[in-house]
């Protein structure tokens, strides 16, 4: 069964440093998103992806986030300067389509844990 | 704005017992409802949906009924196994566009023998 993966499975970066997560959607998927999860808290949205361009995103996502389609497999979300608040478990998405319908049910990835010390 | 409140976890339960976890939502118009299930070192996969008012999703045992009457979407399953122990999400999304996944805190679940 196609799913979608995550690299690496958890991450420990000194703060200030830039850190990049990967994830590899379902290949026939379209849209993509990243989420991230606050250790006992809710998880989060931070921004959607479709056609190579941000189609939302969320107050969290600021200027120090992005996000980038390198290549026809990878979709990355990378944050330029980390810091403290930023240690969270972070999820990829993906969808075939977007709006509504059955071709809209997002699939998720394990996750990677990101620990910022 | 939208949002979803879960009853507070961790809840505990012993084989074949009936389980509720309690989901609440806030949202404009009427979004779609969904549960989350999310397995030890796993990612989250989604366990059932309801898209409309009185629409029931089921799967693997596990029921919840869209109530737009009092705005909750509540997870049910009669007969509770321990391979159900995992962290269980209420989450909603607008009918509207390419939407986001808004997403409660999550509910541990561990079932035990």
């Amino acid at each position: 069964e196609p799913e979608v993966t995550q690299t690496p499975s958890h991450q420990v970066t000194q703060m200030g440093q830039e850190v990049i997560l990967r994830c590899v959607p379902i290949s026939n998927h379209l849209y993509f998103y990243w989420y991230r999860q606050i250790l006992g808290q809710k998880v989060e949205f931070l921004v959607s992806f479709y056609n190579n361009e941000i189609s939302e995103k969320s107050e969290i996502f600021d200027d120090q986030f992005s996000v980038e389609r390198p290549d026809g497999s990878n979709f990355t979300l990378k944050i330029r300067s980390t810091k403290l608040e930023d240690s969270a478990m972070y999820f990829c998405a993906s969808s075939e389509a977007g709006g509504r319908g059955d071709r809209t049910e997002a699939f998720f990835g394990q996750g990677t844990r990101l620990t910022v010390v | 704005g939208n949002s979803v409140t879960q009853m507070e976890g961790p809840v505990t339960l012993s084989e074949e017992a009936f389980l509720t976890i309690n989901c609440t939502y806030t949202a404009t118009g009427y979004p779609s409802l969904f549960w989350y299930v999310q397995y030890p070192g796993e990612g989250l996969q989604l366990l059932l949906k309801a898209t409309k008012a009185d629409d029931k999703g089921s799967n693997k045992g596990f029921e919840a009924t869209y109530r737009k009457e009092t705005t909750s979407f509540h997870l049910e399953k009669g007969s509770v196994q321990v391979s159900d122990s995992a962290v269980y999400f209420c989450a909603l999304r607008r009918n509207s566009g390419n939407t986001p996944l808004v997403f409660g805190k999550g509910t541990r679940l561990s079932v035990i023998a």
